[in-house]
């Protein structure tokens, strides 16, 4: 079955340093990787994706992910995290195929500490 | 990116009662649109696939008969909640594609049920 998998419930950073956020794939043929984040209360905001071509995707807020193959993996990454990053990060794929059907993950905290 | 509105963004409604929710794409046609709940602190679980101007296909688990949706235009989804109980009670997500790019989502919905 395929599946997308966040294994931190929660991530805690201190301001100013750099933040992960991890996720893991298992789909079939070549994969759509999407990440979103959720304020309370709020829809989900589209951060970043990747389709096809250079591993490391460029998103929103200054947010970042490599995808890595040979580990299944597509992190989410960003160099410096600012309190207002506080939120919850989902990671998404539609399996095999473009279309709008995703599977998430679980979700990951993430918290961001002055 | 594209627009999604979903309305209303928070409803209290009495048991027994039916409740009407709109996800309405505002800058692009929408062929298809997927309705997701989600439990406080979990992922978005998909209810349902909406195809403009054919029935909705139902995940496994979602009564068809309660959560009736139609897709009755390339902008306009709507779901209703019929004969509402406490248990419906959740955060409703709706979300559209025109096919060819990401999935945009509406800001959500927040059920509760007196």
């Amino acid at each position: 079955a395929q599946s997308v998998a966040q294994p931190e419930d929660q991530v805690n950073v201190a301001e100013g340093n750099p933040l992960t956020v991890k996720c893991t794939y298992s789909v079939s043929g070549n994969p759509y990787l999407f990440w979103y984040v959720q304020y309370p209360n709020r829809g989900l905001q589209f951060l970043l994706k990747y389709i096809t071509g250079d591993n490391l995707v460029k998103g929103s807020y200054g947010f970042e992910a490599e995808f890595n193959k040979s580990q299944t993996s597509f992190h989410l990454k960003k160099p410096s995290a600012l309190v207002s990053d506080s939120a919850l990060y989902f990671c998404a794929s539609p399996g095999s195929g473009n279309t709008g059907k995703l599977i998430f993950g679980q979700g990951t905290t993430l918290q961001v500490k002055p | 990116g594209a627009v999604v509105s979903q309305h209303p963004s928070r409803v209290i409604c009495k048991s027994g009662t039916s409740v009407k929710i709109e996800c309405r794409s505002l800058d692009f046609q929408a062929t298809t649109m997927f309705w997701y709940r989600q439990f406080p602190k979990q992922s978005l679980m998909l209810m349902a696939t909406s195809n403009e101007g054919s029935k909705a296909t139902y995940e496994q688990g979602v009564e068809k008969d309660k959560f009736l949706i139609n897709h009755a235009s390339l902008t306009l989804s709507t779901l209703t909640v019929t004969s509402a109980h406490p248990e419906d009670s959740s955060f409703y997500i709706c979300s559209a594609t025109s096919g060819v790019s990401e999935a945009f989502f509406g800001q959500g919905t927040r059920l509760t049920v007196v």
